[in-house]
């Protein structure tokens, strides 16, 4: 079965300070990774996919199978990047189905 | 354009009945997916529907149902409540029911049920 660790509750930093938001992940194939973000009374949205090597918001994440590991970084954070974070995980099979890990709590403080 | 509503947004029921909670999805999109999101469990997936015709299903028992109607629409349908059914329950709309990686998923407000 496929399962999506986020081993940090709440991680808090200074505002300019980096962030890495870990996210591990257990699945027999080739996931397709996201991070997901919620900022305070907003829905849940899309940071970023694996499959874009994208960077959103200062934010990029790597997809590193041999760790199974899709860890979210920021080199400078901001105190706008306060916010619910998900790493979740697609099964390229199984149409829109996401399975989320617990979610990260981001405090970036001034 | 509109984003995923979900209707009502708030709702109290008492253990034993039923509840039916509404969602429209972005005009366009055909694939609705249902979420349950509690304190104790997090954000796990209930259902994907598709034309009508569900897709996927989760790890939920059968009091949890939906369906989803011509005009992409879907509702689903908790029987027989108990507490633990308590939690935020979303939606989300995506043009086609494939990945994600793909097709963008936009969810929806929720709807907060509580149990008593």
């Amino acid at each position: 079965a496929q399962r999506v660790t986020q081993p940090e509750k709440l991680l808090s930093v200074f505002k300019g300070a980096p962030v890495e938001l870990k996210c591990n992940y257990s699945y027999s194939g080739s996931p397709e990774l996201f991070w997901y973000v919620q900022y305070s009374r907003q829905r849940l949205q899309l940071l970023l996919r694996h499959i874009s090597r994208e960077s959103i918001k200062g934010f990029t994440a790597d997809l590193n199978k041999g760790e199974t590991s899709f860890h979210l970084k920021k080199p400078f954070a901001q105190e706008e990047d306060s916010a619910m974070y998900y790493c979740a995980l697609s099964d390229p099979n199984a149409g829109n189905m996401l399975t989320f890990g617990g979610g990260t709590r981001l405090m970036v403080k001034p | 354009k509109a984003g995923v509503t979900q209707t009502p947004r708030y709702l109290i029921k008492t253990r034993g009945q039923q509840v039916t909670l509404s969602c429209s999805p972005i005009s366009g999109h055909r694939s609705v997916s249902w979420y349950q999101q509690t304190p104790g469990q997090g954000l796990q997936f209930l259902f994907e529907y598709f034309s009508e015709t569900q897709r996927n299903k989760g790890n939920f028992p059968g009091r949890f149902s939906g369906r989803q109607f011509s005009n992409s629409r879907s509702e689903m349908n908790v029987s027989t409540l108990e507490l633990g059914d308590s939690a935020l329950y979303l939606c989300a709309s995506s043009r086609l029911p494939t990945s994600p990686a793909y097709y963008e998923q936009y969810f929806g407000p929720g709807t907060r049920l509580t149990v008593t």
